[in-house]
């Protein structure tokens, strides 16, 4: 089984609100975990890669976690701001193959 | 500008028609990719290159061609269109597979089949 779920699928919070989704994968043959993000009318654009256990990446106010063990990875921004709101993906790296979750959608209200 | 380009951004088809969808990228990467958007649905593979002459099937291949002739071009090609390839399409490419790097994506082709 080769899913990639991400939760929840949609999420509005206020400007300044910290928050955070969830990712989960099947833990077994693990590579690597990504995470994107997605901007109406634009192309996904990489912010992790995630290769290790325990692995924590972090980007200005987002930040990632990985757990390859239980598989799932989070991810969290702090202090959410307007610019924030985009779809982020993650997608499960098998090698040769990227599957790719169905995304959340971040709204940030002003 | 470096980066991945695709032609067209969008495309009308009657069924039945062919054509291909072009992807460039010139950025050295060995690895590049077809990716189709349907809604509700995540991104899913449709074909894969890891270098020039080698190709191969990714999840939802079927009615589509792909060839790695150079390690810059990537065109998908639909033999004959139906209705069910109404999508958009995303090319990708990555430096390697050999080690984890992420996706350059294109800015993808709306592609609609009447």
């Amino acid at each position: 089984i080769l899913n990639v779920e991400q939760s929840p699928q949609s999420l509005h919070v206020q400007e300044g609100d910290s928050t955070n989704f969830t990712c989960s994968f099947p833990s077994s043959n693990f590579y690597a975990l990504h995470w994107y993000r997605w901007e109406t009318a634009k192309s996904p654009e990489a912010l992790f890669v995630m290769t290790l256990n325990g692995d924590e990446k972090k980007k200005g106010r987002i930040s990632a976690t990985l757990n390859t063990k239980e598989g799932y990875s989070y991810l969290y921004i702090k202090g959410s701001q307007p610019e924030d709101s985009a779809t982020y993906l993650c997608a499960r790296n098998t090698g040769n193959q990227f599957y790719f979750g169905t995304g959340t959608s971040l709204t940030v209200i002003p | 500008n470096a980066g991945v380009t695709q032609t067209p951004k969008f495309q009308v088809l009657k069924t039945g028609q062919s054509m291909t969808l072009q992807c460039a990228q010139d950025m050295n990467h060995e690895y590049m990719s077809w990716y189709r958007q349907d809604p509700g649905m995540g991104l899913r593979l449709i074909h894969y290159s890891v270098g020039a002459g080698i190709t191969d099937q990714g999840e939802v291949p079927n009615g589509y061609n792909v060839s790695r002739s150079t390690t810059e071009d990537f065109p998908l090609r639909l033999l004959s269109a139906a209705p069910s390839q109404t999508s958009v399409y995303f090319c990708a490419s990555s430096y390697s597979t050999g080690v984890p790097y992420g996706y350059t994506f294109g800015s993808g082709t709306r592609l609609t089949v009447v």
